[in-house]
């Protein structure tokens, strides 16, 4: 079974940086493609990052882009979010997620999620 | 980027019942549209992709359906654990998109 676990969440100031970390078990990580999905609370989902094979094939969502770094080490099974320059509206709950195998941008499973808040 | 466009914002039926959930899209995304399900306080599931195929484990009561821009997720009889917020998502193009939600309740 695929297991996703995040961490790395926390309260963090504007303008302020934070590193999530997804570790995952049950598959042959290096195969699949990874994302990052947010929600901000009560909110809907909004896509934030996607790495499709090699570190180099990396997407980012407008609203995110030049501040976050996606990123992945297939040594230790763990998907990276290097998120600097934080605002307020960055809050929310950060879900990994894998890439399905024939469709890399279909998203599951979906880990359990790790709370951001940023705020002074 | 590509919008999407979810309704009704809420859908309030008795277990049973037959529920028709509508998404459409900006331009067009031929199939590649898929369905999420979340109940509170858990992650997202992955219950329709490429617009009609269910994903793996997903009961036969969930079906999808449309191409371009109009896209509908049915469930045939509701059941109890089936109340829950409903997303469309499409992966067309860059970025990916998720349309805003469709909560199933009950009635």
């Amino acid at each position: 079974e695929v297991q996703l676990l995040e961490s790395g969440g926390g309260l963090v100031q504007p303008g302020g940086s934070l590193r999530l970390s997804c570790a995952a078990s049950g598959l042959t990580f290096r195969s699949f493609a990874m994302h990052w999905v947010r929600q901000a609370p009560g909110k809907g989902l909004e896509w934030v990052s996607g790495l499709i094979g090699s570190d180099a094939n990396t997407h980012y969502a407008d609203s995110v882009k030049g501040r976050f770094t996606i990123s992945r080490d297939n040594s230790n099974n763990t998907l990276y979010l290097q998120m600097n320059s934080l605002r307020a509206e960055d809050t929310g709950v950060y879900y990994c997620a894998k890439g399905l195998e024939a469709s890399p941008n279909w998203f599951a499973p979906w880990g359990q999620g790790t709370l951001v808040t940023v705020s002074s | 980027e590509i919008v999407l466009t979810q309704s009704p914002g809420t859908l309030s039926l008795s277990p049973g019942e037959r529920a028709t959930l509508s998404c459409r899209a900006s331009q067009s995304v031929t199939s590649y549209l898929a369905w999420y399900q979340q109940k509170p306080g858990q992650a997202p599931r992955l219950l329709i992709y490429d617009a009609s195929n269910r994903a793996t484990g997903i009961p036969a009561r969930f079906s999808g359906s449309g191409s371009g821009t109009e896209f509908t997720l049915t469930i045939s009889s509701l059941e109890p654990e089936d109340f829950a917020v409903y997303f469309c998502q499409q992966r067309r193009s860059w970025p990916l998109t998720f349309g805003g939600g469709t909560k199933v309740e009950i009635k």
